[in-house]
């Protein structure tokens, strides 16, 4: 079973700041994922990665796959921007077997004004 | 909406009692999963199904734990003999085959006195 990490568990930090948010796993990955959940449940995907980088709005996200780690980068912080951040990744292909979500425990963010 | 949706939104049951939740996929996603998050952590997997096939159940948490999805369109998980450590929000996401982005609903929240 993949184990995810994600660090920090908890950030806060002043409207404006550059965020980082990392993500490893222990086990090859066909795709990883970062979602947002706000409070209430619902949870909304942002990125979903294999390889390289990807870009949306103030939203970067990277991923190495030799090094199993990725990282969500959120630029111009801003208070709305307050929710939990959560790293979830799928398995290889495997024809039809286990294709859940493996997911972290979540990074709380609060952006503060 | 043509949202992934569940039903009921929040639950409350006494301990023992049966308890069924429904999950509407977007139209035409054949694949749909069902999830488990307790508070304070991410995400876990229950189990899926490529339209009516259940591809994978092992990860059900107890033989009180159930799914189906007749049809192939939308599904049910049904607990039995509910305990307090069921209390738990049961997420609820769908994806078309061969794209790995899953698009969750609101889920349902179960709260086991």
């Amino acid at each position: 079973k993949n184990e995810v990490e994600q660090s920090p568990q908890n950030l806060t930090a002043q409207e404006g700041e550059f965020i980082t948010i990392n993500c490893s796993y222990s086990v090859g990955i066909s795709a990883l994922h970062w979602l947002q959940q706000h409070p209430g449940g619902g949870i909304v995907s942002l990125f979903m990665l294999s390889s390289g980088k990807k870009k949306h709005g103030r939203l970067i996200a990277t991923i190495n796959i030799q090094e199993k780690h990725s990282s969500l980068h959120i630029t111009a912080s801003h208070p709305r921007d307050s929710a939990v951040y959560i790293c979830a990744v799928r398995p290889p292909d495997s024809g039809g077997g286990a294709d859940g979500l493996t997911f972290g425990k979540g990074t709380h963010l609060i952006i503060q004004p | 909406d043509t949202g992934v949706s569940q039903d009921p939104r929040h639950k409350i049951t006494k301990r023992g009692q049966n308890v069924t939740f429904r999950c509407d996929p977007i139209s035409e996603h054949n694949r749909l999963y069902w999830y488990r998050q307790t508070l304070g952590q991410g995400p876990e997997f229950l189990t899926y199904f490529q339209n009516e096939a259940q591809l994978e159940k092992s990860r059900l948490l107890s033989d009180r734990f159930s799914a189906e999805r007749p049809k192939g369109s939308f599904s049910t998980l049904e607990i039995q003999r509910t305990e307090q450590g069921d209390s738990a929000m049961y997420l609820c996401a769908s994806s078309p085959q061969g794209y790995n982005e899953q698009f969750f609903g609101p889920g349902t929240r179960l709260t086991v006195l």
